[in-house]
């Protein structure tokens, strides 16, 4: 069974770093992408970035490009989203769900529960 | 803003067939996928390509595409449908894309 297992939910404050986490089991996590997702209170999905981690290409929207990074450790299975200094725009909730392509699309057929990021003074 | 457009609330009632659309230029090529997601709950993909369903969907699902529109259709609501709806493409620069969602009430 495909599972994503993500870290739980951070309360923090302005300024601090954050690294939240993906795990993959039950598939070959190295033959597929691994996207994120946020969602801002009572808003719609929005695509942040992917990463293969079989080669660790990375991917980002514009919209987030340069405000977190991707990473991932394929040896156990695990993507990252972290940031270096939060703010408090980025409370959200946040989903990994894994990418394929179809057609041409990329799109995400597994995902994960979420991991709720609050950032308040 | 999105790139794909979609209709922010739609209703039908209980039994009855429903159509949540899906407007985008990069539709013309490229086929879109749908996602439901459920108050407090992560979203779950429910057709993908020109109208393929993930194993567990029901079949009262089902996805078709003209033009710059993509559609997905309910035949035959149930209450548990009730849910947002997102459609998924690519946008001009091929990353993915997401429409900002449709809140569907089965009345």
């Amino acid at each position: 069974e495909v599972q994503l297992v993500q870290s739980g939910a951070e309360v923090k404050k302005p300024g601090e770093s954050l690294k939240i986490s993906c795990k993959g089991s039950g598939y070959s996590f190295t033959s597929y992408w691994i996207g994120w997702v946020r969602q801002m209170p009572g808003k719609g999905l929005e695509w942040m970035g992917i990463i293969y981690p079989g080669d660790s290409d990375t991917r980002y929207s514009p919209s987030f490009q340069g405000q977190v990074t991707i990473s991932a450790d394929k040896s156990i299975s695990t993507a990252y989203l972290q940031w270096s200094s939060l703010k408090a725009s980025d409370t959200a909730m946040y989903y990994c769900a894994r990418g394929i392509t179809i057609f041409g699309v990329a799109l995400f057929d597994y995902w994960g529960q979420g991991t709720l990021v609050t950032v308040s003074s | 803003s999105s790139e794909l457009t979609q209709d922010p609330a739609v209703s039908v009632a209980l039994g009855q067939t429903v159509r949540i659309t899906c407007q985008g230029d990069s539709l013309r090529s490229y086929y879109a996928s749908w996602y439901q997601q459920k108050p407090g709950q992560a979203p779950v993909l429910v057709i993908y390509g020109k109208n393929n369903r993930p194993s567990g969907i029901p079949d009262r699902f089902s996805g078709s595409s003209s033009g710059n529109t993509a559609s997905l259709t309910i035949t035959g609501a149930q209450a548990e449908d009730e849910a947002d709806y997102y459609c998924n493409s690519r946008d001009s620069s091929g990353n993915p894309s997401f429409g900002g969602g449709t809140k569907l009430t089965v009345l």
